[in-house]
C-alpha cells in the first residue's frame, strides 16, 4: 500500500506479558516515529528513527519499552511485561526526511493495545 | 526544551461561522510549526504548516493559520465552518536542526461544528 501501515489494528493482552507491535513506513521515507495516545490525550513522544543515525530514545517512558528498525524500512515496537497505564493507541509515523525542511509527517492508523 | 499549548480542549462553533482554534508555543530560535487533524477511527492528517515566509499560510480544506512571532502563536482558523470539519485537531513544533527532532505536540482541542 501507499501510506503506513501498522499492525495489529487491535490487541487485547493480559497483565504482565509482552507485546510487538509492527509499523511499516512509506517507502523511500528515512525518518520514522513512535507516538503515543492515551484515551483522550494528546500525542506523547515515544522514539525518533533517522536514516544510520542513532534512534533518539528520549521519549521511552521505562526501560519496559524498547524499538528497533530494519535498515529504513520495518520497525517494531516492543512492551515487555504489560501494565494497565500502557493501554494507548500506539501511533507510527514517517516521513520523507527528518531534517530541517519541515517535511510532514504520514501516520498510520494505530495500534490500539487494551492491557486487562 | 520545545512546547506547545492548545489553551482549549473544545471549541463549539455554529456551521457557517468563521472558527479558531488556538496554539501558543514555547521554543528559543524559530520554530517549524504544524496543524494535523485526527477524524473519528481514522489516523493523523497533516493540514498545514509554517516554515518561514508569509505568516499567513493555507492548507487543506479551506483551513489557514498565522504566525504570530511576537505573541508565539499559530491558530488556525477558516472563514466559514462545515459540519464535517468536527475532529481532533492537533498543533505542533519543532526546531530545525537542533533539538529533538521529532515534532512535539500538543494536547489537542476538540473542534465541534453545529449544525
Amino acid at each position: 500500500g501507499a501510506g503506513v501501515s501498522q499492525s495489529p489494528s487491535n490487541k487485547v493482552t493480559e497483565k504482565g506479558k509482552d507485546v510487538e507491535l509492527r509499523c511499516d513506513p512509506i517507502s523511500g521515507h528515512t525518518a520514522l516515529y513512535w507516538y503515543r495516545q492515551r484515551l483522550g490525550q494528546g500525542l506523547e513522544f515515544l522514539i525518533y528513527f533517522q536514516g544510520n543515525s542513532a534512534p533518539d530514545k528520549s521519549g521511552l517512558p521505562s526501560d519496559r519499552f524498547s524499538a528497533e528498525r530494519t535498515g529504513e524500512s520495518v520497525s517494531t515496537l516492543t512492551i515487555q511485561r504489560t501494565q494497565q497505564e500502557d493501554s494507548a493507541v500506539y501511533l507510527c509515523a514517517s516521513s520523507l526526511n527528518g531534517g530541517g525542511d519541515g517535511g510532514e509527517l504520514f501516520f498510520g492508523e494505530g495500534s490500539r493495545l487494551t492491557v486487562l | 526544551a520545545q512546547s506547545v499549548a492548545q489553551p482549549e480542549d473544545q471549541v463549539n462553533v455554529a456551521e457557517g461561522n468563521p472558527l479558531t482554534v488556538k496554539c501558543t508555543y514555547s521554543v528559543s530560535g524559530n520554530p517549524y510549526l504544524f496543524w494535523y487533524v485526527q477524524y473519528p477511527n481514522r489516523g493523523l492528517q497533516f493540514l498545514l504548516k509554517y516554515i518561514t515566509g508569509d505568516n499567513l499560510v493555507k492548507g487543506s480544506y479551506g483551513f489557514e493559520a498565522e504566525f504570530n512571532k511576537s505573541q508565539t502563536s499559530f491558530h488556525l482558523k477558516k472563514p466559514s465552518a462545515l459540519v464535517s470539519d468536527s475532529a481532533l485537531y492537533f498543533c505542533a513544533v519543532r526546531l530545525p536542526y537542533t533539538g529533538r527532532r521529532a515534532l512535539t505536540f500538543g494536547s489537542g482541542t476538540r473542534l465541534q461544528v453545529q449544525p
